[in-house]
Order: C-alpha cells, then structure tokens, then sequence
C-alpha cells in the first residue's frame, strides 16, 4: 500500500496567517491527490482534487500544488472558518489511502 | 442538492455482521460509482471499497474477504455488509458518491458510528 506522511501533525496559526502543510507519499501517485477538511463530528470535505483543482465552491484563499510524490496544501489568508483536520487521499494505486491527518489550531 | 444519508444499527456484537445503507437523494444511483469509508475513532480515513451500478466493485484487500458492497437501484441505496466484526471494527462508518475526474468523493453522508462490543 502507498503510506501518505502528513507533516506537521498539528500546526497553531491565527487568523490571517498563511499555512502550508504537506503530503509526501511513499511512492510516486502522478497527481492523483486530493485534499480535505474535516471539522469535530463532520464528514470530510473535498477541497483539492488531481493536485491542484479547486472543487466548486471551495473559497479561492485554498490552493495545492505537486506531483509524484510531494505535495503542499496551502491556505492563504486564515479564517475563522478553516480551523479543522485536514487529509490528504492518495487515488493512483489501490487501495486508495490517506495522510494521518494535520490539525490546524487557533494560536 | 445530492444528499446521502446513512442507516442501520449502532451497536453491533463481535462475530457478528455490520449491515448498513446509504439512501441517496437528488442524484441516481445508476450514474457515478459510490463508496464506503470508516474512520475509526481519533483515527485517519480507511477506504473500504466502492460500486457502479453496473455491480461492479473493488475492495479494500485488507478487508476483502469480510466485506460485500450491492447496490438496490430501485430504491436508489447501496449497502455494505462486514462479517466477522470485531473491535477493531469500531468507527463512524461514510458513504460518499465518487467524481468523474479521479477515485475522490463530493457529497458524503454525515456518518453513523458503529460500536463492536458484546
């Protein structure tokens, strides 16, 4: 199985920052990565799709980039709204397979 | 507005099967392919496996032998059925439609948690 390694774990940040976090995987996925957000007792939201694709409706402050095997999730100007878990999701070999997580806190 | 709801038991005892449904609403069941994830507690995301509506389907080989995916285009659900549980079983259980453009989900479920224990 391909392991995706989320760095950091968890990052505290405040309104306004940028934050960048990022997904290495263990092998080579193309750009077949996908980014989500999940907040407390929700269900993921698809942010980020085949790298870089912004899904509709997803405010235009997120963005991804990378290909192969490192990959950067970057939230530009924080809002209230963005402090959650975010994943990254691996979808080029099977089983598709996800990042441990990285928490985002209010500093 | 594609709206997917999960249903079944919340407590389910060792050994036996988890049986769950997904109920999709404003979109059909015969178009796209959809999924099953877990997330144990305090835990990341496991892919369990997904279905067309064609039957087709591809499992998780970690638990390929103990997991069935069907889908009832009459009543526009899908369902998955784990045999064997145990506690490692536990988690809030995700059904998700897939896009076109890549193996990712849009519209997911809002879950429903599962306890294996006697």
């Amino acid at each position: 199985d391909i392991q995706m390694t989320q760095s950091p774990s968890s990052v505290s940040a405040s309104v306004g920052d940028r934050v960048t976090i990022t997904c290495r995987a263990s092998q080579g996925v193309s750009r077949w990565l996908a980014w989500f957000q999940q907040k407390p007792g929700k269900a993921p939201k698809l942010l980020i799709y085949a790298a870089s694709t912004l899904q509709s409706g997803v405010p235009s402050r997120f963005s991804g980039s990378g290909s192969g095997t490192d990959f950067t999730l970057t939230i530009s100007s924080l809002q209230p709204e963005d402090f959650a878990t975010y994943y990254c999701q691996q979808a080029d070999t099977f089983p598709i397979t996800f990042g441990q997580g990285t928490r985002l806190d209010i500093k | 507005q594609v709206q997917l709801q999960e249903s079944g038991p919340g407590l389910v005892k060792p050994s036996e099967t988890l049986s769950l449904t997904c109920t999709v609403s404003g979109a059909s069941i015969t178009r796209d392919y959809w999924t099953w994830i877990r997330q144990p507690p305090g835990k990341e995301l496991d892919w369990i496996g997904y279905i067309f509506a064609s039957g087709s389907t591809n499992y998780n080989p970690s638990l390929k032998s103990r997991v069935t995916i069907s889908v009832d285009t009459s009543k526009n659900q899908f369902s998955l059925n784990v045999t064997s549980v145990t506690a490692a079983d536990t988690a809030v259980y995700y059904c998700a439609r897939g896009i076109t453009t890549m193996t990712t989900w849009d519209y997911w479920g809002q879950g429903i948690l599962v306890t294996v224990s006697s």
